[in-house]
């Protein structure tokens, strides 16, 4: 079974241009999540998705991020326009529903530095 | 709002013996999950480890156990016969019925050879 896609790796921008992060979760998976992690710190919830609606964007930065979900399946995360605060590692999880006990499986994360 | 302390920025241990990771958490919520995520220099996170609140035993997945004190709201990982490859970054995470998964900020783990 395949895991969690992400792409790309790595990217580095300068601030205040725009970049956009892709993650393809595991096939089945109704719930995908975003996940911000800066250096040091444990992951941060953005944005969970179930299927192609949103459960929760409390801790979303509305002003400058932005995710989607078209089609319940592959989602999209930009970030417009970005800051230096911003350099951390995004991290896109998806499970099988949106219960407490649910796993979540994780992509390898997308290694973003804003300079 | 739930809260995840792990006081052990850094753990040691040497390769065949046993080490503990601590963890504790505040919540006043009674159903409820916790999870140890292990984080290689890979990056990706992997599940270790799961408890429910409402059972009493605790969990065990192989060399891997937890110590689940709820009513001292404590969650320790205990690894035995540590290897190698059980060097990472190790997060304890909370979720309660109807809210979002919360990590600590993670304790590093060293195996000495």
């Amino acid at each position: 079974e395949a895991g969690v896609a992400q792409s790309p790796r790595y990217k580095i921008i300068e601030k205040r241009q725009s970049v956009a992060f892709w993650c393809n979760p595991i096939s089945g998976h109704a719930t995908l999540y975003w996940y911000q992690q800066i250096l040091g710190q444990g992951p941060k919830l953005l944005i969970q998705f179930q299927n192609n609606g949103v459960v929760d964007d409390s801790q979303l930065p509305k002003d400058r991020f932005s995710a989607e979900r078209l089609k319940g399946v592959d989602s999209t995360l930009k970030i417009q326009p970005a800051k230096l605060e911003d350099s951390a590692v995004y991290l896109c999880a998806s499970s099988q529903g949106q219960g407490s006990g649910q796993t979540q499986y994780f992509g390898p994360g997308t290694r973003l530095l804003v300079l | 709002a739930q809260t995840v302390t792990q006081s052990q920025p850094e753990m040691s241990v040497q390769e065949a013996e046993t080490v503990t990771l601590s963890c504790t958490y505040d919540t006043s919520e009674s159903d409820y999950y916790l999870f140890w995520y292990k984080q290689p220099p890979s990056r990706q996170m992997i599940l270790v480890i799961r408890q429910e609140a409402y059972k009493q035993q605790n969990a065990t997945e192989n060399r891997f156990s937890v110590n689940f004190q709820k009513a001292a709201k404590s969650f320790s990982l205990k690894i035995s016969d540590s290897q190698l490859g059980d060097a990472a970054m190790y997060f304890c995470a909370f979720r309660a019925s109807g809210s979002r998964l919360t990590f600590g900020e993670g304790t590093q783990l060293t195996v000495n050879p």
